[in-house]
């Protein structure tokens, strides 16, 4: 156990529709990280914020948007859902910012759209 | 621009084999360095990691990796397989710069008995 935590586990919707994952990091960790596991496309990082800033962009879509509030947790909200955002998100919690950290990573959210 | 390539995809080997799962990266600098891994339907571990000084690192379970400047490589070992490495295994170049992770395709490990 990683000590972060994501809900839901899975999440069933349909195209078009909008849905919001929950992160919440390790007790102590200053930085949230978002991912993206596809069969086609790997690992993708797409968003971290720090201690309530967004810090790194990756390749998330415009459709995707992402915050930390000040009890540090995390939401990543995807709208608009293409039946391609099928996928495993993943948060990882790391304590600081740099890249050296560490990262933990929850046990992932399944998206599936249909 | 930053990459990390893991050229095999997928990987068999025996129980009580050794290993050797291939990372090549390309990166300005010395990037920092890390080796996860992920059973199936779980989230990622990190074995180990690379920053500086010796260049040989241990890990957990028994994992090793060995960073080659000349070769851009940091290659994960192991001397002896158990069957419960059976499992997905990814590199990462972690940039000090721009606070980025890039992950490797992974290489899926089977294990056979």
């Amino acid at each position: 156990d990683s000590g972060v935590t994501q809900t839901p586990k899975h999440l069933i919707t349909a195209t078009g529709q909008r849905v919001t994952l929950r992160c919440s990091p390790r007790s102590g960790d200053l930085s949230v990280y978002w991912y993206q596991q596809s069969l086609d496309q790997g690992l993708q990082f797409l968003i971290q914020y720090y201690n309530g800033e967004e810090r790194a962009k990756g390749n998330i879509l415009e459709r995707f948007s992402a915050q930390q509030f000040p009890d540090l947790h995390s939401e990543l909200n995807l709208s608009s859902l293409e039946l391609g955002d099928s996928a495993l998100y993943f948060c990882a919690s790391s304590p600081l910012a740099g890249g050296q950290d560490t990262q933990y990573f929850g046990p992932g959210t399944r998206l599936t759209v249909l | 621009a930053q990459s990390v390539t893991q050229p095999d995809i997928h990987i068999t080997v025996s129980e009580g084999a050794s290993l050797e799962l291939r990372c090549n990266y390309s990166y300005g600098a010395t990037p920092y360095l890390f080796w996860y891994v992920q059973s199936p339907g779980q989230g990622l571990q990190l074995l180990l990691k690379y920053f500086s000084g010796d260049t040989l690192v241990q890990g957990i379970k028994g994992f090793e990796a060995e960073f080659k400047r000349s070769q851009s490589s940091f290659n994960l070992r192991k001397p002896s397989v158990h069957w419960s490495d059976a499992a997905e295994y990814f590199c990462a170049v972690g940039d000090p710069g721009t606070y980025k992770y890039i992950f490797g395709t992974g290489t899926r490990l089977k294990v056979l008995a």
